[in-house]
């Protein structure tokens, strides 16, 4: 167990909709990185925030949005979901934002499958 | 930007025997962090080891060790003893000091153990 919650596990839902998947981080880590995994694309960096504010942005369309709160949780929303958008929604964790050091802690994942 | 490139097949290996999965990289970051993560058919990514760029000594995590040739830009991950739990798809992942704190994964490596 990494120590970094997603929920849910699993989602399932209809284009056009909108859902949110939510991440708590490890104890005492203050950056969150979300990560999308598909067959064709691999694992793509989405978005980091540290300590509530957004710290660097990737491959993120624009129809989808992230945000930390104050507790450190972190949401990523996606909207006018496609039928591409079916993939392994990963958040990560790490104690900082800089370094290449900084072990980044993988969360269980959610499963998303739009249908 | 980090390029991370996995490209053995699949591979079958004989339980207790050892495994060598193939990972290169290319960056022009003078220091980044090389780390493998295992993803078990369960789905979820768990970190198994981490080198520096400048780490004088090969990094060692019980039954892993990650063999690093600098100038070769090699990162291979050895598993000793293999064992039944260990099938599974291993990335290589690396960051650097520069630019945004995304993780860039390769395509993986499967790995089946056979008793």
């Amino acid at each position: 167990d990494s120590g970094v919650t997603q929920t849910p596990k699993h989602l399932i839902t209809a284009t056009g909709q909108r859902v949110t998947l939510r991440c708590s981080p490890r104890s005492g880590d203050l950056s969150v990185y979300w990560y999308q995994q598909s067959l064709d694309q691999g694992l793509q960096f989405l978005i980091q925030y540290y300590n509530g504010e957004e710290r660097a942005k990737g491959n993120i369309l624009e129809r989808f949005s992230a945000q930390q709160f104050p507790d450190l949780h972190s949401e990523l929303n996606l909207s006018s979901l496609e039928l591409g958008d079916s993939a392994l929604y990963f958040c990560a964790s790490s104690v900082g934002d800089r370094g290449p050091s900084d072990t980044q802690y993988f969360g269980p994942g959610t499963r998303l499958t739009v249908l | 930007a980090q390029k991370i490139t996995q490209t053995q097949p699949g591979m079958f290996v004989q339980e207790k025997e050892a495994v060598t999965l193939d990972c290169t990289y290319d960056t022009s970051d003078p220091s980044y962090g090389l780390f493998w993560y295992k993803q078990p058919s369960s789905g979820e990514m768990i970190f198994l080891i981490y080198q520096g760029s400048y780490d004088q000594q090969n990094a060692t995590e019980g039954r892993y060790s990650l063999n690093f040739q600098k100038a070769r830009k090699s990162a291979n991950l050895v598993i000793s003893a293999s064992q039944l739990g260990d099938s599974a798809m291993y990335f290589c992942a690396m960051r650097g000091v520069y630019g945004n704190n995304r993780l860039a994964f390769g395509k993986g490596n499967q790995v089946v153990v056979i008793p």
